[in-house]
């Protein structure tokens, strides 16, 4: 079974632009999380997609949004991009999500760097 | 609000040694506890769960305890090899919060 995957890889963007990151879950998993990661914050929870609708979310401004398609792929956006966006963005899948009480995927992660 | 704590931040070892990984936490209404293992510029790989009404999960040379009433997880490697030599997170789910909140992780280096 092929675990998460997540696109791209590397991503180089300019203050003020926007990106959009993908994260394809493991086949049957209906949930996906979304985590930054900083050298300075450490791994924050960024939002949990499930079914489509938008389960959880974490204290990060609205700049950052997701949605999730109906094959269970999700995309995050981030809009107006800054300088403290830099960072590696993870995604996790599972089963049922963070409501139940089971094992997180994760991938890979998109490295992202904002100049 | 829950706050995951990770001492020591690094640690080096020599091949073979047993070792333990502490992890602390704020509020002890705790859905689950996790240990994960995230290789350098990689993604994490989930070690084990406990759930909050267990005390300990064992997986090979691995094994992790909880105590929610002292609000402690210890992460116990035996007789470890350089090839564990990663960053280890524990993460907690509250109760009553559907998110995973996260320590700072410890450097574990296994040195040959």
């Amino acid at each position: 079974k092929a675990g998460v995957t997540q696109t791209p890889r590397y991503l180089i963007k300019t203050r003020g632009q926007q990106v959009t990151l993908s994260c394809s879950p493991i086949s049957g998993h209906r949930s996906v999380s979304w985590y930054q990661q900083t050298p300075g914050q450490g791994l924050q929870f960024l939002f949990e997609y499930f079914s489509e609708t938008q389960r959880n979310k974490g204290n990060f401004p609205g700049r950052f949004s997701g949605r999730q398609f109906s094959n269970s792929r999700s995309e995050m956006n981030v809009s107006t991009l800054e300088l403290g966006d830099s960072a590696l963005y993870l995604c996790a899948s599972s089963l049922l999500g963070l409501a139940a009480s089971e094992t997180q995927y994760f991938g890979p992660g998109t490295r992202l760097l904002v100049l | 609000k829950q706050e995951v704590t990770q001492i020591p931040a690094a640690l080096s070892v020599p091949e073979g040694e047993n070792l333990v990984l502490n992890c602390s936490f704020t509020d002890s209404a705790i859905y689950n506890l996790q240990w994960f293992r995230q290789d350098p510029g990689k993604g994490l790989t989930s070690l084990l769960l406990i759930q909050s009404s267990q005390r300990e999960q064992t997986s090979g040379r691995l094994n992790a305890s909880l105590d929610k009433s002292s609000g402690r997880s210890t992460l116990y490697i035996a007789a470890s090899q350089p090839g564990d030599s990663a960053t280890y997170l524990c993460a907690c789910r509250g109760d009553s919060s559907y998110k995973l909140i996260f320590g700072s992780g410890t450097r574990l280096l296994v040195r040959p």
